[in-house]
């Protein structure tokens, strides 16, 4: 079973505050995928990183894939309240079983409160 | 489009009984999976279906069961249900796209509490 291992678990921050989360393992990954879920509902799909080295960026958030592709994190720059919420990271594998089948796996989850 | 559906919402069971978890998507997805949320434990993969026709069990299958006889519909079932079952569950269906670019939509979760 891959492990994907999410930090800070928990983080509080003040509205106009910088932050990371990191996502690491020690499995490499096809791919990683970035989720941000609020309370009552379904994760939301932030951003899918392919290559190692690869850096995106989604309006004040920046997302790095390892060299490795082992690892990624999640940069926010001047959070704000509506950035509250569970951020998750998600690596695929690819595992041939005839059908072409392939999973997600999940890492725990960063719960960001950032306060007004 | 509507996306990813579940129904019900919220459901309370009894020890031993059993029920179906509906999920269908309308964006004609070949790939779909259920998932459990636990408190503070991430997503773990129940099962998962790459057609209409296929399933295969992922981390979690014990007390579960699918079947995928339309591309839209992918129901969940639990047979006796146990408070080790008590969980929040999520269907999702994946889009995949050229140079290993995929997007994943969830459905809104299935609350379930056994007693």
């Amino acid at each position: 079973t891959q492990l994907l291992e999410q930090s800070p678990q928990f983080l509080s921050i003040q509205e106009g505050e910088n932050l990371t989360v990191y996502c690491n393992s020690s499995s490499v990954f096809s791919s990683l995928q970035w989720y941000r879920q609020e309370p009552g509902e379904g994760p939301v799909l932030l951003v899918t990183v392919v290559t190692g080295g690869e850096v995106k960026k989604l309006k004040r958030l920046t997302f790095q894939f390892g060299d490795a592709r082992k690892d990624s994190s999640l940069h926010i720059t001047a959070a704000q309240p509506g950035d509250t919420g569970l951020y998750l990271c998600a690596g695929r594998t690819i595992e041939y079983s005839g059908a072409g089948s392939y999973q997600l796996t999940f890492g725990k989850g960063t719960k960001l409160s950032v306060i007004p | 489009n509507a996306g990813v559906t579940q129904t019900p919402k919220f459901r309370i069971l009894k020890i031993g009984q059993s029920m179906t978890l509906q999920c269908t998507q309308d964006m004609n997805h070949n790939y779909m999976y259920w998932y459990r949320q636990d408190p503070g434990m991430g997503l773990k993969l129940i099962y998962y279906s790459v057609g209409a026709g296929i399933t295969d069990k992922g981390e979690v299958p014990n007390g579960y069961n699918v079947s995928r006889s339309t591309t839209e519909d992918f129901p969940l079932r639990l047979e006796l249900a146990a408070p080790s079952q008590t969980s929040v569950y999520f269907c999702a269906s994946i889009l995949r796209l050229a140079g290993g670019m995929e997007t994943q939509y969830f459905g809104p979760g299935t609350r379930l509490l056994v007693l």
